[in-house]
């Protein structure tokens, strides 16, 4: 059963950074693209990182791009999104969502955590 | 970018009635669209891809169609657990973003 687990979400303070984790089971991790998607408190789902199942090939939306960095250590079975110069508005629900190729292909989303929730507040 | 409109914004029906649920796109995705259930408190569940493909496990009151465009979703008879966020998404081009989402509750 495929299983992903995110952690690392909780109160920062604006400009503050935080890094977020996912961990894998239940599948062959290594094999797989990852991605992060959120979601802000009432809001809709916002599209905002991938990674190839290397980690060769990263994606990043414009809302985050030179702020959040994604990546992954296929040896821990583990997806991360390093978030920095956090911002009010990235208050969000950030799920883990698997793949179901090994590199960043434009597809639907068969799996993902209960998410993590992260508050960017003074 | 497609960008992907969902249409009503809130859907209000009474269990047992049919719901259909409408999300347009920019331009051509032909069948590459997927639809999701989202209740409160969890994850997004994947309902139907390709337009038209039940995913595992969702029962035949769920339906899609469409293509090119113009996508529909059908609820044929709501059940209590039905009432929840609705989402569509793009696997056409590069990024595979969400539509707005329709909300059907109970009325």
């Amino acid at each position: 059963e495929v299983q992903l687990v995110e952690s690392g979400g909780g109160l920062v303070q604006p400009g503050g950074s935080l890094r977020l984790s996912c961990s894998a089971s239940g599948f062959t991790f290594s094999t797989y693209a990852m991605h992060w998607v959120r979601q802000a408190p009432g809001k809709g789902l916002e599209y905002i990182s991938a990674i190839s199942y290397n980690g060769g090939s990263t994606y990043h939306a414009d809302s985050v791009k030179g702020r959040f960095t994604i990546s992954r250590d296929n040896s821990k079975n583990t997806l991360y999104l390093q978030m920095n110069s956090l911002r009010a508005e990235d208050t969000a629900v950030f799920y883990c969502v698997k793949g179901e190729y090994q590199m960043l292909i434009v597809e639907e989303f068969h799996y993902w955590g209960q998410g993590t929730l992260v508050t960017v507040s003074s | 970018e497609i960008v992907l409109t969902q249409s009503p914004a809130t859907l209000s029906l009474s269990p047992g009635e049919r719901a259909t649920l409408s999300c347009r796109a920019s331009q051509s995705i032909s069948s590459y669209l997927a639809w999701y259930q989202q209740k409160p408190g969890q994850a997004p569940r994947l309902i139907i891809y390709d337009a038209s493909k039940r995913a595992t496990g969702i029962p035949g009151r769920f339906s899609g169609s469409g293509s090119g465009t113009d996508f529909t979703l059908t609820i044929s008879s709501l059940e209590p657990e039905d009432f929840a966020v609705y989402y569509c998404q793009q696997r056409s081009n590069w990024p595979p973003l969400f539509g707005g989402g329709t909300k059907v509750e109970i009325k």
